[in-house]
């Protein structure tokens, strides 16, 4: 598998929370870490999530990441206005020597 | 702080050469990967490649190979991306990224360059 696949779109209302999962395979998420990042619209990826679920400085600890066999999620607490943009989960693949990006997910607060 | 700054947005006719930069500050240049990806117009994140900075040891996606070179300048602390014969596919943001920590995952991510390749 030379992708990581997440659904194209989740969606809740201020205050719900949403999960968004991220399926690999055993050589990407099976033995490698998983990554997350928020793209606002017109701007650059920023992480959110690194090592499967720790939180760089400055991210909320809405935002909390987890994994287990070959498959990681995103969940997102207390959702906000702020938090609608397209989230992307990562990880390294060993059979490919290269890193993958997930297809990712559209996050709209209604 | 850790900051990569991309050179300016571009643009080509098909077939030009180009190269795009990447300076790194804030931290040892040659201690971290520098990663490079693509977002084609609306699309998602692809991986394009990575080089090492302390020996110029590169890895190249599969769909990339061939096609982009990735080289790094040690004594300006710069990458780069070039591009010998560009075609209009090629239109796209292009966003250096170095890890956060240890690894090679970006953590870290300039603020991209826009490559429009067009007649």
């Amino acid at each position: 598998q030379s992708v990581l696949t997440q659904p194209p779109s989740a969606s809740g209302t201020p205050g719900q929370r949403v999960t968004i999962p991220c399926s690999g395979s055993s050589s990407s998420i099976g033995r490698n870490y998983v990554y997350w990042y928020q793209q606002l619209p017109g701007t650059a990826p920023k992480l959110v999530v690194y090592r499967n679920n720790q939180r760089p400085p400055g991210v909320p600890d809405r935002f909390s990441g987890s994994k287990s066999g070959t498959s990681a999620s995103l969940a997102i607490t207390g959702l906000r206005s702020e938090d609608e943009a397209d989230y992307y989960c990562a990880a390294w693949d060993d059979s490919l020597s290269g890193q993958l990006f997930g297809t990712g997910t559209r996050v709209t607060v209604l | 702080e850790v900051q990569l700054v991309q050179s300016g947005a571009e643009l080509k006719k098909p077939g030009e050469s180009l190269r795009i930069s990447c300076k790194g500050s804030g931290y040892i240049f040659t201690d971290y990967w520098i990663n490079w990806v693509r977002q084609m117009p609306g699309k998602g994140l692809e991986w394009m490649g990575r080089i090492d900075p302390s020996d110029s040891r590169t890895n190249y996606s599969p769909s990339f190979q061939g096609h982009v070179t990735i080289s790094v300048d040690k004594s300006t602390s710069t990458a780069y991306l070039q591009w010998t014969g560009l075609t209009t596919s090629d239109t796209a943001i292009y966003y250096c990224a170095r890890p956060f920590g240890s690894g090679s995952v970006p953590g870290y991510w300039g603020q991209g360059t826009l490559v429009t390749v067009s007649t």
